[in-house]
């Protein structure tokens, strides 16, 4: 079974300063995408970064970046210089590049930022 | 402005009753979805379609009927066959199947 694993239920970060959510994975798949997705308290999903497992560099998108480990399945993802916009729920989810294109979710990880 | 817009924001309905959630997008896009997302579980798929007049079920699909007669609409409905539709539904879309999906602001559903 595929499956992603957040074990981070609830976190907080104090603004300004670097926080790291967690997330594994499980499939026997070799080629999917990563992705982190935050949904804000207006509940619409919006896309984070986005890695492709066959790319050993990690992606960054400005304050964001991962630390992909394809070997440990293993996708974190980094939050530096914490704003309090930051404050929602994130989660982790991968897509398999074949067959039924399946995207699997994790449970999420409440994040809240504190001035 | 490009995106997926869905449509009641916030619906109630009574039990035994059938409700439509409408969705629709501008951005061109081949293939749309429908999720349910339930307090502490992650986005469980409901339907999704790759192309017009085509659409597959997902892992939960039982209760819900969908339609994809336009490219930009795909309207989800909800029966009375769904024994606890009380839920928060995202709607979202993709240029194609295996790229990148992109959501709706969603849409609340209270059965009363």
């Amino acid at each position: 079974a595929q499956t992603v694993t957040q074990s981070q239920p609830e976190m907080s970060v104090q603004e300004a300063e670097t926080v790291t959510l967690s997330c594994t994975y499980d499939t026997s798949e070799n080629n999917y995408y990563l992705f982190w997705y935050k949904q804000p308290p207006s509940r619409q999903m919006i896309l984070v970064i986005r890695q492709e497992a066959y790319k050993q560099q990690n992606a960054t998108e400005n304050r964001f970046s991962v630390n992909f480990q394809k070997a440990a399945k293993s996708f974190s993802l980094k939050i530096s210089d914490s704003q309090l916009g930051d404050t929602a729920m994130y989660f982790c989810a991968f897509m398999i590049t074949s067959g039924t294109y399946k995207y699997i979710f994790g449970t999420g990880t409440r994040l809240k930022v504190l001035a | 402005d490009g995106g997926i817009t869905q449509s009641p924001k916030y619906l109630f309905r009574k039990e035994g009753q059938n409700v439509t959630l409408s969705c629709e997008q501008n951005l061109n896009h081949d293939a749309m979805y429908w999720y349910r997302q339930d307090p502490g579980q992650g986005l469980r798929l409901i339907y999704y379609s790759q192309i017009v007049n085509d659409f597959q079920k997902g892992d939960i699909a039982e209760g819900y009927s969908v339609s994809r007669e336009k490219k930009e609409s795909f309207p989800l409905t909800v029966t009375s066959a769904q024994k606890n539709p009380t839920a928060f539904y995202l709607c979202a879309s993709s240029r194609g199947h295996g790229n990148t999906i992109y959501f709706g602001e969603g849409s609340w559903l209270t059965v009363v």
